[in-house]
């Protein structure tokens, strides 16, 4: 099973909203990873989760917050966002902090309105 | 200039051909090499995984790695209008090495295979 888990798929939300995008995985992978991708470019790296810490932040704003609850488990919190961030966002997990073979999510496609 | 260069193409052929993707790269530490295939609307998904100097081939894929020039390849062989998508290119480098745990992407080359 290679599967890694985004919810929710589709969501649009207004600037004075909070909400947060979850991801699963069940591999036993040790790191988590957060890409922001727009169209017709390659993902950026926002955030690496290595063994449940932080280990990288991309100078993301704080208006994104990540969350590693567990080592199955990756948040990421939404606030105050702008319609420049809308976005596909996605979840990666690898075995370790390597990121060799990183697995990705189908990805949660955000709308800032 | 960019640490991983790809041709963005896009790149159009007729079904039953060969296709050959390509990437350039500057940084030495890169020691991990990763192709990925990128649907419209959908996450990218690990077709091949190589490490070392030489080729890997799984199916009609066959993963090429120059170590010693910094250019790596992936061919498709007998391609289907199923490959059509966005194919990125993507490395890593070792511990202690610059981009250590950092995937850094190509730009991606858009396939087209019609039939």
């Amino acid at each position: 099973d290679t599967e890694v888990t985004q919810t929710p798929k589709h969501l649009v939300m207004g600037m004075t909203n909070k909400k947060s995008l979850k991801c699963e995985q069940h591999m036993g992978h040790r790191a988590m990873y957060w890409y922001k991708q727009k169209a017709k470019k390659p993902p950026e790296l926002m955030f690496v989760y290595s063994y449940e810490k932080l280990s990288i932040n991309e100078s993301v704003p704080s208006r994104f917050s990540p969350e590693c609850p567990n080592s199955s488990l990756l948040n990421l919190h939404l606030h105050a966002l702008q319609p420049e961030d809308s976005a596909l966002y996605l979840c990666a997990s690898s075995q370790t902090g390597q990121e060799e073979k990183a697995f990705f999510g189908q990805g949660t496609r955000l709308t800032v309105v | 200039q960019k640490e991983v260069e790809q041709d963005p193409g896009p790149l159009s052929v007729p079904e039953g051909a060969i296709v050959s993707l390509n990437c350039t790269y500057s940084n030495s530490a890169f020691q991990y090499f990763m192709w990925y295939r990128q649907y419209s609307r959908k996450g990218p998904e690990l077709l091949m995984y190589t490490y070392s100097s030489g080729n890997k081939e799984d199916g009609r894929f066959t993963a090429q790695v120059d170590k010693s020039s910094k250019y790596i390849s992936l061919f498709i062989r007998d391609s289907q209008p199923s490959d059509s998508a966005t194919y990125l290119c993507a490395m890593t480098a070792n511990a202690g090495g610059t981009s250590y745990g950092k995937l850094t992407f190509g730009q991606g080359t858009i396939l087209t295979v019609h039939p």
